[in-house]
C-alpha cells in the first residue's frame, strides 16, 4: 500500500519558536493536505494545496501558518511562531485527484511548552 | 460547506458482540471513505465507499447516496477495534465526521 510520510514524528518546541513539519506525499499524487488534531478534539482541516499553490484553506490557517512545496517530494508546514494552543498532532494527506481516495501520513505530534 | 454528524458518539461493546455505526452528511457527497483511528493516532483507511456495499473480514461499509448516509458493521469485535471511527468526505477540502469512539472490552 503507497504510504505517505511524516518527519518528525513528536517535536518539542518553546512558545514563540518556528516550527516546519515535512512530508512526502505519494509520488504520483496532485494535491496535499494538512489536517490538526487537538487531543481529543476532531480532526480539522488546515489547508489544500495543487499545482503550487493553495487551494482551499480554513480560517484556522492564518499568518502564522504557511505551506511549501520546496521541491518535487516534499510538502511543508511552517508554523511561525508557535502558541501553547498549537500543541496538536498534525497530519499530511495527499490525493491523487480531487475527490480520490484520501491517504494520511502517520502525523506530528506538535507540543509547545 | 458540508456537515457530516456520526452517531453515536460513543460506543462499548463486549468482545465478540456486532456494532453499527451511522454517518450523515448534509449534502450530496460523490466520495466517503471510513477510517479507523488506532489508540497511538494513526488513521487507518477502512474504505471508500461513495456507494453501495463493500465486505473485508469483520468489516462493511454500506452508502446510500441519494439519502445522504453510510454505515459502518463491525461484526464479532475485538478489543483491537478500539479507538475512533470517522467518516470523511470532499473534494478539494475533505471534512471529517465528529467520529465514534469505540471502547470494546475483553
Amino acid at each position: 500500500e503507497p504510504e505517505v510520510t511524516q518527519t518528525p514524528s513528536h517535536q518539542v518546541t518553546q512558545m514563540g519558536q518556528e516550527v516546519i513539519l515535512r512530508c512526502v506525499p505519494i509520488s504520483n499524487h496532485l494535491y496535499f493536505y494538512w489536517y490538526r488534531q487537538i487531543l481529543g478534539q476532531k480532526v480539522e482541516f488546515l489547508v489544500s494545496f495543487y499545482n503550487n499553490e493553495i487551494s482551499e484553506k480554513s480560517e484556522i490557517f492564518d499568518d502564522q501558518f504557511s505551506v511549501e512545496r520546496p521541491d518535487g517530494s516534499n510538502f511543508t508546514l511552517k508554523i511561525r511562531s508557535t502558541k501553547l494552543e498549537d500543541s496538536a498532532m498534525y497530519f499530511c494527506a495527499s490525493t491523487q485527484g480531487s475527490g480520490n481516495t484520501i491517504y494520511f501520513g502517520e502525523g506530528s505530534w506538535l507540543t509547545v511548552v | 460547506g458540508i456537515q457530516v454528524e456520526q452517531s453515536p458518539p460513543d460506543l462499548i461493546l463486549q468482545e465478540g458482540a456486532n456494532s453499527t455505526l451511522r454517518c450523515n452528511f448534509s449534502d450530496s457527497v460523490n466520495n466517503l471513505q471510513w477510517f479507523h483511528q488506532n489508540p497511538w493516532g494513526q488513521l487507518i483507511n477502512l474504505f471508500y465507499i461513495p456507494s453501495g456495499t463493500k465486505q473485508n473480514g469483520r468489516l462493511s461499509a454500506t452508502t446510500v447516496a441519494t439519502e445522504r448516509y453510510s454505515l459502518l458493521y463491525i461484526s464479532s469485535s475485538q478489543t483491537t477495534d478500539s479507538g475512533v471511527y470517522f467518516c470523511v468526505s470532499g473534494t478539494y477540502k475533505y471534512i471529517f465526521g465528529t467520529g465514534t469512539r469505540l471502547k470494546v472490552l475483553a
